[in-house]
């Protein structure tokens, strides 16, 4: 147990539809990292956060936006659902952001589309 | 090409046989990750190194940053040692990840 938790662990739902998918890193955790995983594409950083504060931007559709509450946990919301969104949603946190910190991974949230 | 490259995709062996994965990446790097994913999806990290080796029960990485690689071994590899293992870098600039695309690690007893 990597002691970051994400929920739900499945969603399925129509295509349209918006989601959101929740993420709790780590007890003092201040980073929350969002990856993707699809059967084309493999694992893809989505987008970053510290603090509050959006840190890192990667292959982040617009459709997808993200957040970090005061109290460190992060949503990942997905609107106008298509079908190749369906993927694993893993978040991963880290104490800080700099690049000598490990990332510990949750348990993923599999959205599928259909 | 992709910046991170592994070989080999797919792997086979027999229980108690020494197994290598290796990673080649075209980037510089503050750190590489060997992750390992179960069938089950859930993803955990192994290690995290950016130079020499480290040990951890059967398993051994290690990484040369001049010839930007970095092995994965398992000694006396054993059935539950059946995984997906995947290597990430950490670039220079920034703390995000970015993938190889896996090997999928098959051990028979």
């Amino acid at each position: 147990d990597s002691g970051v938790t994400q929920t739900p662990k499945h969603l399925i739902t129509a295509t349209g539809q918006r989601v959101t998918l929740r993420c709790s890193p780590r007890s003092g955790d201040l980073s929350v990292y969002w990856y993707q995983q699809s059967l084309d594409q493999g694992l893809q950083f989505l987008i970053q956060y510290y603090n509050g504060e959006e840190r890192a931007k990667g292959n982040i559709l617009e459709r997808f936006s993200a957040q970090q509450f005061p109290d460190l946990h992060s949503e990942l919301n997905l609107s106008s659902l298509e079908l190749g969104d369906s993927a694993l949603y893993f978040c991963a946190s880290s104490v800080t952001s700099g690049g000598a910190d490990e990332q510990f991974f949750g348990p993923g949230t599999r959205l599928t589309v259909l | 090409k992709n910046e991170v490259e592994q070989s080999p995709q797919n792997l086979t062996a027999q229980e108690g046989e020494f197994i290598t994965i290796n990673c080649s990446y075209s980037v510089g790097i503050s750190a590489l990750h060997w992750l390992q994913q179960h069938p089950g999806g859930g993803i955990v990290s192994l290690f995290m190194l950016s130079s020499g080796k480290k040990k951890h029960g059967r398993l051994i990485a290690t990484i040369n940053i001049q010839e930007k690689h970095s092995s994965l071994h398992i000694t006396a590899s054993h059935p539950r040692d059946s995984a997906v293992y995947i290597c990430a870098v950490r670039s220079t600039s920034g703390s995000r990840l970015t993938f190889g695309e896996g090997t999928q690690l098959t051990v028979n007893p």
